[in-house]
């Protein structure tokens, strides 16, 4: 059984550009969690995906968008990308919307300048 | 809102000693709480989860009780190893299918 991944580990872009980042999600999971982790602070709710359709949001702009593709891995984009979007982004899968038992992956650092 | 308090980091002790990680939460309900762990270079672990009130959660030496009373979720550990290094994350969620809200972590080191 493989865990949750995610790539790529890390990403260097620069303000104003656009970038998507992956998550697979663990076999036998239909529900996605995207959280965003500031240097120095807990992760913080981006979105959740539950069976493609988005089910619940925190937060974040809409330059903040997701996916997830039938095989439940899930897309996070992020639009006019912002100096404080630099972040190490986590995503996290369970199943059922369960967040109780979710699993995390190891993360994408992105760096914006 | 719903939000976690727990004591600023980072905190180092020697091996062996006892460990207490403070935590506080604010809600409007009756949440469930955990803590989490996050290992250098490593996604965040679940450690252990309480559901209701007076409850301990426990795993790997680890334990910490639901307190309503006083809003708390204390981590402790009555003997710390060098592996016990991470970040550990106090965290809330209203109920199970609802997001889960993180404290700001804290960062712990310990020395052999």
């Amino acid at each position: 059984e493989t865990g949750v991944t995610q790539s790529p580990t890390h990403l260097i872009k620069t303000r104003g550009q656009q970038v998507t980042l992956r998550c697979s999600s663990q076999s036998g999971h239909n529900t996605v969690s995207w959280y965003q982790q500031a240097l120095g602070q807990g992760p913080q709710f981006i979105f959740q995906y539950y069976r493609e359709e988005e089910n619940g949001r925190g937060n974040f702009p809409p330059r903040f968008s997701g996916l997830q593709f039938p095989n439940y891995s899930s897309e996070l984009n992020v639009n006019a990308l912002e100096l404080d979007d630099s972040a190490l982004y986590l995503c996290a899968s369970s199943t059922n919307r369960r967040t109780y038992e979710q699993y995390f992956g190891p993360g994408t650092r992105l760096t914006v300048t | 809102g719903n939000s976690v308090t727990q004591m600023e980091g980072p905190v180092t002790l020697s091996e062996e000693a006892f460990l207490t990680i403070n935590c506080t939460y604010t809600a409007t309900g009756y949440p469930s709480l955990f803590w989490y762990v996050q290992y250098p270079g490593e996604g965040l672990q679940l450690l252990l989860k309480a559901t209701k009130a007076d409850d301990k959660g426990s795993n790997k030496g680890f334990e910490a009780t639901y307190r309503k009373e006083t809003t708390s979720f204390h981590l402790e550990k009555g003997s710390v190893q060098v592996s016990d290094s991470a970040v550990y994350f106090c965290a809330l969620s209203e109920n199970r299918d609802d997001k889960i809200i993180f404290g700001k972590g804290t960062r712990l080191h310990i020395l052999p």
